[in-house]
């Protein structure tokens, strides 16, 4: 059983195109949190959104708590935002966190 | 900088070896937390602690020790290595990650031959 699942798993995009990945969860949460993994590299946080929708340049995080879900958009896609993508919301103590697979997104120049 | 430094960065063992997987932050952050990513899977929690002298099993803790004798640092333990441990592992804390999230490690990449 999976709290948190990601679609697609895998994504290619030419340079300038409109990207979206969805998130569904079963859990109920207080935020859902969208984060970030270059190759290689460690995971930073984008964004945290309990409702509505959030924007940080060209990246948009939407979530709908009614229908459970959530999606990240990146408008006028770039090859520096080829990375993985993770879904993740917290369980109910704070002490688990239950993550998504992740999107691998792959912008080609 | 604050934040949260893991180290190594890089390990290779051989079976049965034990190693230690250091973790510390200095944000003054009383969660923290090891996981671990494998390809196909989203992260699982190893081990947790909710404080100094608190520490609790997640998801995968089998061949794994932990240990909080302060706020900052979080070692994980790995009593005899076996290659299903092979993996990347991550360090993360928080206030609390309901509110704020977890802050984690650059992670820790681990091949056990």
């Amino acid at each position: 059983k999976n709290e948190v699942e990601q679609s697609p798993q895998n994504l290619t995009a030419q340079e300038g195109e409109f990207i979206t990945i969805n998130c569904s969860y079963s859990v109920g949460i207080s935020a859902l949190h969208w984060l970030q993994q270059h190759p290689g590299g460690g995971i930073v946080s984008l964004f945290m959104l309990s409702s509505g929708k959030k924007k940080h340049g060209r990246l948009i995080a939407t979530i709908n708590i009614q229908e459970k879900h959530s999606s990240l958009h990146i408008t006028a896609s770039h090859p520096r935002d080829s990375a993985v993508y993770i879904c993740a919301v917290p369980g109910e103590t704070g002490n688990q966190f239950y993550f998504g697979t992740g999107t691998s997104l792959t912008v080609i120049p | 900088n604050a934040g949260v430094t893991q180290t190594p960065k890089f390990q290779v063992l051989k079976t049965g070896q034990s190693m230690t997987l250091q973790c510390a932050q200095d944000m003054n952050h009383e969660y923290m937390s090891w996981y671990r990513q494998d390809p196909g899977m989203g992260l699982r929690l190893i081990h947790y602690s909710v404080g100094a002298g608190i520490t609790d099993q997640g998801e995968v803790p089998n061949g794994y020790n932990v240990s909080r004798s302060t706020t900052e640092d979080f070692p994980l333990r790995l009593l005899s290595a076996a290659p299903s441990q092979t993996s990347v592992y991550f360090c993360a804390s928080s206030l609390d990650s309901r509110i704020y999230g977890y802050t984690f490690g650059s992670g820790t990449r681990l091949t056990v031959v």
